[in-house]
């Protein structure tokens, strides 16, 4: 079982539209980033969160720490938003061992 | 800006080659990864670095070795590589700023993607 898993896989959306994608998690963390990644490799970070919600541009992420959920909402999608889009917690910083745990990504393409 | 650079972007070897992958980083940065990534599976770590000449075992170790010599250089081998090493490698750093250290942000490399024929 993952640690971490993402919905959906797949997102296909036309542009303008409201996106909202989800992460969810099994263990304790001491924060949860979300990444994108375009075509071609380079993975960039967005934002990380402990608790609360933060904005950035058209991008808003939220997360719930009793739930062990996160959401990464994209308001006004434009093509550009293009990417995969993948979410990582970060171990406890007492904990050894491997720090991040990463969910398998959610594609998603904004169409014209 | 911090800037994490991988010696090559795609690569192609043969089975049994011995591979260096090398990773720099511009930003002084006390920690650094090397991923790889695969469909249906995500990141995952296969070494670590905290600081020079040292390094530990993430969750798939077997089949590389890592070197850290220099603090901006966080090399990758593949001893004798073979086609399931066939993947995109990413490398990543982040400052350490001790108990604090799983809120600071990784920074990632271009990737390199190697396939071993």
């Amino acid at each position: 079982k993952n640690e971490v898993e993402q919905s959906p896989q797949n997102l296909t959306a036309q542009e303008g539209e409201f996106i909202t994608i989800n992460c969810s998690y099994s263990v304790g963390i001491s924060a949860l980033h979300w990444l994108q990644q375009h075509p071609g490799g380079g993975i960039v970070s967005l934002f990380m969160l402990s608790s609360g919600k933060k904005k950035h541009g058209r991008l808003i992420a939220t997360i719930n720490i009793q739930e062990k959920h996160s959401s990464l909402h994209i308001t006004a999608s434009h093509p550009r938003d293009s990417a995969v889009y993948i979410c990582a917690v970060a171990k406890r910083a007492w904990e050894t061992g491997n720090q991040f745990y990463f969910g398998t990504g959610t594609s998603l393409t904004v169409i014209p | 800006d911090v800037k994490v650079t991988q010696s090559s972007r795609y690569l192609v070897k043969r089975t049994g080659e011995k591979v260096f992958l090398e990773c720099v980083q511009d930003m002084d940065h006390e920690n650094m990864f090397w991923y790889r990534q695969d469909p249906g599976l995500g990141l995952r770590l296969i070494y670590f670095s905290y600081d020079v000449k040292m390094k530990e075992k993430g969750d798939i170790p077997e089949g590389y070795s890592v070197s850290r010599e220099k603090k901006e250089r966080f090399s990758l081998i593949l001893e004798s590589a073979s086609t399931n090493q066939t993947s995109m490698y990413l490398c990543a750093s982040r400052v350490s700023k001790g108990t604090a250290n799983n809120q600071e942000t990784q920074y990632f490399g271009p990737g390199t993607r190697l396939l071993v024929l």
